[in-house]
């Protein structure tokens, strides 16, 4: 059984960096991608990018193109999330989610993010 | 803008069924998943795919799809199902992104 336990909260100044961590155990940590998603206090979800760690790939979304980064490192089974410049709108918890793609019998592409961590909440404030 | 379009709020009493819409291009190309997340709670995949649950999902929830619209049927609403329910899929741009939707929050009356 997957699990993916994530790294603690975090405080962090405008303008600064934060580098949230995820690691996965049971499983093989290269045969599926994780995705990150976030969630600001009151508002819905966001899904911010995604990194196939056997192939060290990463895709993001437009809106945090350039201010993140998704890295994996396979030897440890950690996937990790930064982003850069923050400001008082990332305030959110910031989560991990195994992410699995599948074609059903009719050729149909879908994927789904079946495990997630627990969560880290990241503060930006001055 | 979120590329998936959902309610922001639906009511169902006790025991009813209800039926939570999403709708967009992608899904034309792309079944949804849908997640149940409760306050302070990470969320819960409840459907993905066609129309699967994952283990330990009741039953009374089932999802299906028509054209640009995706659906997340709860037949027998129970008082636990109360929460914030999200779809998502891949977005309409061809490079594996995903998108959430809004979201919608379900009141059991």
């Amino acid at each position: 059984q997957v699990q993916l336990v994530q790294s603690g909260a975090e405080v962090k100044k405008p303008g600064s960096s934060v580098k949230v961590s995820c690691k996965a155990s049971g499983g093989t940590f290269s045969s599926y991608a994780i995705s990150w998603v976030r969630q600001a206090p009151g508002q819905g979800l966001e899904w911010m990018g995604r990194i196939i760690p056997i192939l060290g790939i990463a895709n993001y979304a437009q809106k945090f193109q350039g201010r993140v980064t998704i890295t994996a490192d396979k030897s440890t089974s950690t996937a990790y999330m930064e982003l850069s410049s923050l400001r008082s709108e990332d305030t959110a918890v910031y989560y991990c989610a195994r992410d699995l793609e599948r074609y059903d019998y009719l050729g149909y592409y879908y994927y789904y993010m079946d495990v997630w961590g627990k969560g880290t909440t990241v503060t930006v404030s001055s | 803008s979120s590329e998936l379009t959902q309610d922001p709020a639906v009511s169902v009493a006790l025991g009813q069924t209800v039926r939570i819409t999403c709708q967009g291009d992608s899904l034309r190309s792309y079944y949804a998943s849908w997640y149940q997340q409760k306050p302070g709670q990470a969320p819960v995949l409840v459907i993905y795919g066609k129309n699967n649950r994952p283990s330990g999902i009741p039953d009374r929830f089932s999802g299906s799809s028509s054209g640009n619209t995706a659906s997340l049927t709860i037949t027998g609403a129970q008082a636990e199902d109360e929460a914030d329910y999200y779809c998502n899929s891949r977005d309409s741009s061809g490079n594996h992104l995903g998108v959430f939707g809004g979201g919608t929050k379900l009141t059991v009356l």
